[in-house]
């Protein structure tokens, strides 16, 4: 059984760049839910992907975005970095099923924007 | 909207010795999950507990325990015999059962638990 990978491990952006982070889903998961951890904080949702489409969304802007692809792997781009986004960001894998409610986490992906 | 509140930023033990984190909530659903979870220093989340709210029994994984205590919105966890390897970040969290959001994680801000050998 494949865990949860993310990519990549840590990066570094200027203010205004955009930037891609990527998620492969452990094996059988067909929910992808993206989380955003600042420094000192708990995570913070941001979104959920299941079936290709965003199925519930937190309190971040739309200059968040995300994809899932047919395999269920997923993308987080944020656009016109900010200062404040800079985070580990959280990727967790799951079923679509309310009887099987845990949530696979990642090891995550460190931005930094300057 | 749901809250979860972690009021010991920090904690101590001694190996071998027990200690509790605590962690209290607020929503208005009767239907809903709590877990903890533990963070090392490596990053990933890893779950360590979780408890549904129509049980009324504590859940029991291993040397940890919860205290669920559904009235007063409150949700601790106890580590017996604590080891070395329990030194970590450890978040609660608040999930609805059903309905909008019910797959999202809602947590507190976190106790850095730490073991003294």
């Amino acid at each position: 059984e494949t865990g949860v990978t993310q990519s990549p491990t840590h990066l570094i952006k200027t203010r205004g760049q955009q930037v891609t982070l990527r998620c492969s889903s452990q094996s059988g998961h067909n929910t992808v839910s993206w989380y955003q951890q600042a420094l000192g904080q708990g995570p913070q949702f941001i979104f959920q992907y299941y079936r290709e489409e965003e199925n519930g969304r937190g309190n971040f802007p739309p200059r968040f975005s995300g994809l899932q692809f047919p395999n269920y792997s997923s993308e987080l781009n944020v656009n016109a970095l900010e200062l404040d986004d800079s985070a580990l960001y959280l990727c967790a894998s799951s079923l679509y099923d309310p009887e099987s409610y845990e949530q696979y986490f990642g090891p995550g992906t460190r931005l930094t924007v300057t | 909207a749901q809250t979860v509140t972690q009021s010991q930023p920090e904690m101590s033990v001694q190996e071998a010795e027990t200690v509790t984190l605590s962690c209290t909530y607020d929503t208005s659903e009767s239907d809903y999950y709590l877990f903890w979870y533990k963070q090392p220093p490596s990053r990933q989340m890893i779950l360590v507990i979780r408890q549904e709210a129509y049980k009324q029994q504590n859940a029991t994984e291993n040397r940890f325990s919860v205290n669920f205590q559904k009235a007063a919105k409150s949700f601790s966890l106890k580590i017996s015999d604590s080891q070395l390897g329990d030194a970590a970040m450890y978040f609660c969290a608040y999930r609805p059962g059903s309905g909008a959001g019910s797959y999202q994680l809602t947590f507190g801000k976190g106790t850095k638990l730490s073991v003294i050998p």
